[in-house]
């Protein structure tokens, strides 16, 4: 069983450069979305797809934008990278609303110089 | 808005020790609760998880009972194994919405 799969697993980025991660799910689910996790503040939300064709922003969006492709996939862009994105990012998956589990991909390490 | 405080770590025991970690929430409406870990170089996965008052969640040893007059869902068990090392999250995630809130994690190091 795949799951979520992130691609890639490790990326170091000049200042300036542009990156797409890429976040697919096989698990038929509605909902995906993309955090980033950094030391000593657990993982923060920076987009979430409810469902196919909508996305909203989360807790921290500035310098990130994202497409919803189509229901297994969820892809992050990073159009111009800064060292403050330096991170680690986790895309996840779930059913739908409400008291649902999430499942999440095996994380993506950026490093920006 | 929601958030969750739990204990930094790191935590550290020798094997067979009890093992809490402290969990409490703030939050509208009648959120779902969680714990959440995430082994070395891996993604994170649900431990267990509550939904309403008083209910108890639990897996592989672990217990969490959902204490809304404390709001409180700490993280029990009662003999841990080296095997238990990884960082623990508590999370929430309200009516309002299927966004998850965590807390900042607590890393466990269980020694031999």
């Amino acid at each position: 069983n795949a799951g979520v799969t992130q691609t890639p697993k490790f990326q170091v980025l000049k200042t300036g450069q542009s990156m797409t991660l890429q976040c697919a799910q096989d698990m038929n689910h509605n909902s995906m979305y993309w955090y980033r996790q950094d030391p000593g503040m657990g993982l923060r939300l920076i987009y979430y797809s409810a469902s196919e064709g909508t996305t909203d922003k989360g807790e921290v969006p500035n310098g990130y934008n994202v497409s919803r492709l189509n229901k297994r996939e969820f892809s992050l862009r990073l159009e111009s990278a800064a060292p403050s994105q330096t991170s680690v990012y986790f895309c996840a998956s779930s059913v739908a609303r409400l008291n649902t589990e999430a499942f999440f991909g095996q994380g993506t390490r950026l490093t920006v110089v | 808005g929601n958030s969750v405080t739990q204990m930094e770590g790191p935590v550290t025991l020798s094997e067979e020790a009890f093992l809490t970690i402290n969990c409490t929430y703030t939050a509208t409406g009648y959120p779902s609760l969680f714990w959440y870990v995430q082994y070395p170089g891996e993604g994170l996965q649900l431990l267990l998880k509550a939904t309403k008052a008083d209910d108890k969640g639990s897996n592989k040893g672990f217990e969490a009972t959902y204490r809304k007059e404390t709001t409180s869902f700490h993280l029990e068990k009662g003999s841990v194994q080296v095997s238990d090392s990884a960082v623990y999250f508590c999370a929430l995630t309200s009516n309002a919405g299927n966004m998850l809130t965590f807390g900042g994690g607590t890393r466990l190091m269980v020694k031999p």
